[in-house]
């Protein structure tokens, strides 16, 4: 079964710590992906990459950065946690045709203090 | 600017009754339309989507949308709703940013399902 694993269901940390959310894909997916999600805002992209060592600028951006160094593993990382950055953070994966659906994780449930 | 409008937060429906979802999209060329579904605690599983042909497409769990392009919408439905299909649903619209794909979803949402 294909899967997109996230390293952490639930995760809590401190303002000011560097953060950092894995998620790896097994299935060789081209675009990797990953959403903030908010009660009554929806999901909003991050960041996404559609290729190794290449990374595109989402909704919003601010706050994070990211690192894709092999094809199936895509982190991203909060360089200095603040609380407004507690969230659901979802990760996707998808082939690179627009038509393809996404694959989802679980979810990472951030709480920072 | 491509966008989609969930304009129901919520919805609570009777076991056995009939459902819909409204989504509203925003997309210059032709849209690429999926529905995914959230149950609690986990990530998104896609219900159905859209890309040609015929504009009535069936999904899994029995839902199904309709692709109305002179409205710009693509709303869901299921004639009979089940306890189990309680969650929050979420349509989105695939595009493409210039450098590559990107998905456009709506805010959701959350239907509960009275016995």
């Amino acid at each position: 079964d294909v899967k997109v694993t996230q390293s952490s269901r639930y995760l809590v940390k401190r303002t000011g710590e560097k953060v950092f959310l894995e998620c790896v894909q097994d299935m060789d997916h081209e675009n990797m992906f990953w959403y903030r999600q908010d009660p009554g805002l929806g999901l909003r992209l991050i960041y996404f990459s559609y290729d190794v060592k290449m990374k595109e600028k989402g909704d919003i951006p601010e706050g994070y950065s990211v690192s894709r160094e092999k094809k199936e593993r895509f982190s991203l990382i909060l360089e200095s946690a603040s609380t407004n950055q507690t969230s659901m953070y979802l990760c996707a994966s998808s082939l690179r045709d627009r038509r393809e659906k996404l694959f989802f994780g679980s979810g990472t449930q951030l709480s920072v203090l | 600017a491509q966008s989609v409008t969930q304009p129901d937060i919520h919805i609570t429906v009777s076991e056995g009754a009939s459902l819909e979802l409204r989504c509203n999209y925003s997309y210059g060329a032709t849209p690429y339309l999926f529905w995914y579904v959230q149950s609690p605690g986990q990530g998104l599983q896609l219900l159905l989507k859209y890309f040609s042909g015929d504009t009535l497409v069936q999904g899994i769990k029995g839902f199904e949308a309709e692709f109305k392009r002179s409205q710009s919408s693509f709303n869901l439905r299921k004639p009979s709703v089940h306890w189990s299909d309680a969650a929050e649903y979420f349509c989105a619209v695939g595009g493409y940013s210039g450098t590559g794909n990107q998905f456009y979803f709506g805010t959701g949402t959350s239907l509960t399902v009275i016995p």
